[in-house]
């Protein structure tokens, strides 16, 4: 059972605009969340995390909300950057767990 | 640091075959993950060490599936008698301490099985 969901599969935006990368999860005993970024050819690269205790955590153009009652997180990039063109995966792990469980991925094509 | 590594980066065999994959974590770390993501999938996981303890395993690690950290240093992950429904990436991650997150992944081995 998919415990992670990421809809949408694909996202498209112009350069200079705002990416928004959602996140739907089942698992009440998920308490730690990531988004990993992914380029073709290498494994996922770690981007930003979220703990439970939060609602948002933000480092630099990247920003995650936390929606604990709707079970839902959020992606922000902004500014987008050619560079950000990619696949983006969110996980989640549950406290005393070591697996991260992921979603199956967004591709996000930033346009130039 | 040169980051997690890991061999071969592709594996072609045919079915029936066994095969071993080598992964190579950073030096430091005393955790060690294995993943396995098919196309239009996340990574799934397979199995976790600390140290050279393997503490948890994921039941889709069949029988056929064998993983282990001999030194606490770099991990194997063999597959007999290979399937091809076994055609994956497969994906190493390792990271330290007690932090859940930032698992930090190697490029994966890709195996294509005939």
């Amino acid at each position: 059972d998919q415990q992670v969901k990421q809809n949408s599969p694909s996202l498209s935006v112009q350069e200079g605009r705002i990416s928004i990368l959602n996140c739907d999860y089942t698992n009440s005993m998920f308490d730690y969340f990531l988004w990993y970024k992914k380029y073709p050819a290498e494994g996922p690269t770690f981007l930003i995390s979220i703990s439970s205790i939060k609602d948002k955590n933000e480092d630099g153009r990247f920003t995650v909300f936390l929606n604990k009652s709707a079970k839902h997180l959020s992606l922000h990039i902004v500014p987008s950057q050619p560079g950000d063109s990619a696949v983006y995966f969110c996980a989640a792990s549950a406290h005393g767990n070591n697996r991260l469980a992921f979603g199956k991925g967004n591709q996000v094509v930033v346009i130039p | 640091d040169t980051g997690v590594s890991q061999n071969p980066r592709h594996k072609i065999t045919k079915r029936g075959q066994n095969v071993t994959f080598r992964c190579d974590p950073i030096s430091e770390h005393n955790r060690l993950y294995w993943y396995r993501q098919t196309l239009g999938q996340g990574p799934e996981f397979l199995t976790y060490f600390q140290n050279e303890a393997q503490l948890e395993k994921s039941r889709l690690l069949s029988d056929r599936f064998s993983a282990e950290r001999p030194k606490g240093s770099f991990s194997t992950l063999e597959i007999q008698r290979t399937e091809q429904g076994d055609s994956a990436m497969y994906l190493c991650a390792s990271s330290l301490g007690n932090r859940v997150g930032e698992q930090f992944f190697g490029p994966g081995t890709r195996l294509t099985v005939l």
